[in-house]
């Protein structure tokens, strides 16, 4: 089955360590997103990839990340620096090239941070 | 800069129907998407307006007014799983999505 994948669901660190979240999709999108969702807020984009080794800071990057080596690959990393990385984390891809920029999302990550 | 606006919560009874409203502010504009997003779920597509008009698409439709930047989603005969929260997102032209806070949607008996 196509689809994007996230692994893993929750995922806890304790303060001051990296970690490193997953992206994966097989549905030969050529631009993969980041974006971190809080309580009763909208989705605000971290970095995003519109091809294979480019990328670009969204919205909110300082703290995070990203490397796009493989096309079906866009992994995230939330370092020490990031002062509240406790959220949600969604991943999602498009395919812009055939017209249309529709996002389709991952599952998502859950980060909880001690 | 980007700014989109919906209102936080409203509480429908199953079989009616409701009116979602977005306004948007942005700097480029490529359409308007909404999304359906469920408690600690990712958000699923549900529709994508770049004219003025109406678009039809079974119990779900959504209207777009570019002039006036604003869209409005319409859900009609109201099932208890459509409670959820509805996610407006501006398309920036650059494949960049501005999204809303989202509104959320109580279904009751």
């Amino acid at each position: 089955d196509g689809g994007i994948t996230q692994s893993p669901k929750y995922l806890f660190r304790k303060e001051g360590q990296n970690v490193t979240l997953s992206c994966e999709q097989n549905l030969n999108h050529d631009a993969m997103y980041w974006y971190r969702q809080d309580p009763g807020q909208g989705l605000r984009l971290i970095y995003y990839s519109q091809i294979v080794n480019d990328f670009q800071k969204g919205d909110i990057a300082e703290g995070y990340s990203v490397s796009r080596e493989k096309k079906e690959s866009f992994p995230l990393t939330v370092t020490s620096a990031q002062k509240n990385p406790t959220a949600f984390y969604l991943c999602a891809s498009s395919s812009p090239g055939q017209g249309t920029d529709t996002q389709y999302f991952g599952p998502g990550t859950r980060l909880t941070v001690l | 800069g980007q700014n989109i606006d919906q209102p936080t919560e409203m509480t429908a009874t199953e079989g009616a129907i409701v009116q979602i409203n977005c306004t948007y502010q942005t700097s480029g504009f490529n359409g308007l998407f909404w999304y359906q997003q469920h408690a600690g779920e990712a958000p699923t597509f549900l529709s994508y307006n770049v004219l003025d008009g109406l678009e039809e698409k079974g119990r779900f439709s959504s209207f777009l007014s570019r002039s006036k930047g604003y869209s409005y989603l319409l859900l009609k005969e109201l099932q208890m799983k459509d409670s959820a929260s509805y996610l407006c997102a501006a398309s920036d032209g650059n494949n960049r999505l501005a999204f809303g806070k989202g509104n959320q949607v109580v279904v009751i008996p």
